[in-house]
């Protein structure tokens, strides 16, 4: 138990569909971020959320829509994606802005066909 | 810009060695460093966090060192196992929201 819960944890989508990825975290962090892994890249951060408010969107493309609607749940809503944005997509919370470390959950593999 | 390398890419070893992992940045202003382990497929696993003012912490058979100066940063694991078999991932982080910065991974493994 990462105290991170992603669900879900795999999850196949055609190119027109709308689905959303949902991250819990259970350690009093007030801090949330989104990861994107891509074969063979290292870990790029997506979005971060601090206290509810989004404080940093790291030229994300707009088929990628965050939401935090409190400080342990964060989401990431997903449509009209593109095969190139088949990718492991990771969770994070930290005490911000994360001097003590960072907890990752365990990511959801995404493929779009 | 802070960057971070690891140092070897990938690592073969047999059951039982002690190895050494390589982690450096260019920017010494840090106020941590933190070691992950990422299994294939898997999301990361925190295994060690050394603030700046720390020169090294243990967990188990891990041991992680910081000479903040001189950028770099050492994660040894004492008489390796299959199980050790994973990507290590070492990160920097220098303050703000976009500040952990990770390198690009040890992918080891420990073959019986």
């Amino acid at each position: 138990e990462t105290g991170v819960t992603q669900t879900p944890r795999h999850l196949v989508m055609g190119m027109t569909n709308k689905k959303s990825l949902k991250c819990e975290q259970h350690l009093g962090h007030n801090a949330m971020y989104w990861y994107k892994q891509s074969a063979k890249k290292p870990l790029e951060l997506m979005f971060v959320y601090s206290l509810e408010e989004r404080v940093e969107n790291n030229s994300v493309p707009s088929r990628f829509s965050p939401e935090c609607p409190n400080s342990s749940h964060l989401f990431l809503h997903l449509h009209t994606l593109q095969p190139e944005d088949s990718a492991l997509y990771l969770c994070a919370s930290s005490q911000s802005p994360g001097a003590d470390g960072y907890t990752f959950g365990s990511g959801t593999r995404l493929t779009v066909v | 810009k802070q960057e971070v390398t690891q140092i070897p890419a990938a690592l073969s070893v047999p059951e039982g060695e002690n190895l050494v992992l390589n982690c450096s940045f260019t920017d010494s202003a840090i106020y941590n460093l933190q070691w992950f382990r990422q299994d294939p497929g898997k999301g990361l696993t925190s295994l060690l966090l050394i603030q700046s003012s720390q020169r090294e912490q243990t967990s188990g058979r891990l041991n992680a060192s910081l000479d903040k100066s001189s950028g770099r940063s050492t994660l040894y694991i004492a008489a390796s196992q299959p199980g050790d078999s994973a990507t290590y991932l070492c990160a920097v982080f220098s303050g703000g929201y976009n500040k952990l910065i990770f390198g690009a991974g040890t992918r080891l493994a420990v073959h019986p």
